[in-house]
């Protein structure tokens, strides 16, 4: 069954911090993708990467940066958090070619910035 | 730029039907997907329409039409637990964006007894 795991489900941290949140998947997907969610603007993409060692920026990726170093494993990293970042964080994956694939999506993070 | 609009809030009771909508304004078009989530909890892929046309799947159906820019989430037999959100979401052209979802806001459905 596909499987995308996030290390944590609650999060919290101290304003100025730097913050990992990990995510990995078991499907040898190419592609992966960080989001988060807050209510009322729904799902913003924050980066993408569809191979080791490659990344794009997505809509809001101010603040934030990531990191591919094996094909299993998508880090986000919060330089240096601030209180608007208090948000659920989102992982997903998806194969390179993906047909009628959906992107699968990880249990999400929560992540409290105090 | 990318415009997915869906209703914010819906509301039904148990046991009827009730069509979600969403319109899009996309620069690129590979399919569009229907996810529900429900509180708390990660989105899970429900349907995907690629071509016009109906697409069913037990008490879930999705309708397509690409020249309008228009799609529907149909439920059936509505039942309590299906009570979430439904999210719309739009794939990008494949290329430099490899497929990229384009979200909207998400419907929030309320299943009345």
């Amino acid at each position: 069954d596909v499987k995308v795991t996030q290390s944590s489900r609650y999060l919290v941290k101290r304003t100025g911090e730097k913050v990992f949140l990990e995510c990995v998947q078991d499907m040898d997907h190419e592609n992966m993708f960080w989001y988060r969610q807050d209510p009322g603007l729904g799902l913003r993409l924050i980066y993408f990467s569809y191979d080791v060692k490659m990344k794009e920026k997505g809509d809001i990726p101010e603040g934030y940066s990531v990191s591919r170093e094996k094909k299993e494993r998508f880090s986000l990293i919060l330089e240096s958090a601030s209180t608007n970042q208090t948000s659920m964080y989102l992982c997903a994956s998806s194969l390179r070619f993906q047909g009628n694939q959906p992107q699968h999506f990880g249990d999400g993070t929560r992540l409290s910035i105090l | 730029g990318q415009n997915i609009d869906q209703p914010t809030e819906m509301t039904a009771t148990e046991g009827a039907i009730v069509q979600i909508n969403c319109t899009y304004q996309t620069s690129g078009f590979n399919g569009l997907f229907w996810y529900q989530q429900h509180a708390g909890e990660a989105p899970t892929f429900l349907s995907y329409n690629v071509l016009d046309g109906l697409e069913e799947k037990g008490r879930f159906s999705s309708f397509l039409s690409r020249s309008k820019g228009y799609s529907y989430l149909l439920l059936k037999e509505l039942q309590m637990k299906d009570s979430a959100s439904y999210l719309c979401a739009v794939r990008d052209t494949e290329g430099s964006t490899l497929g990229r979802l384009y979200f909207g806001r998400g419907t929030q459905l309320t299943v009345w007894p």
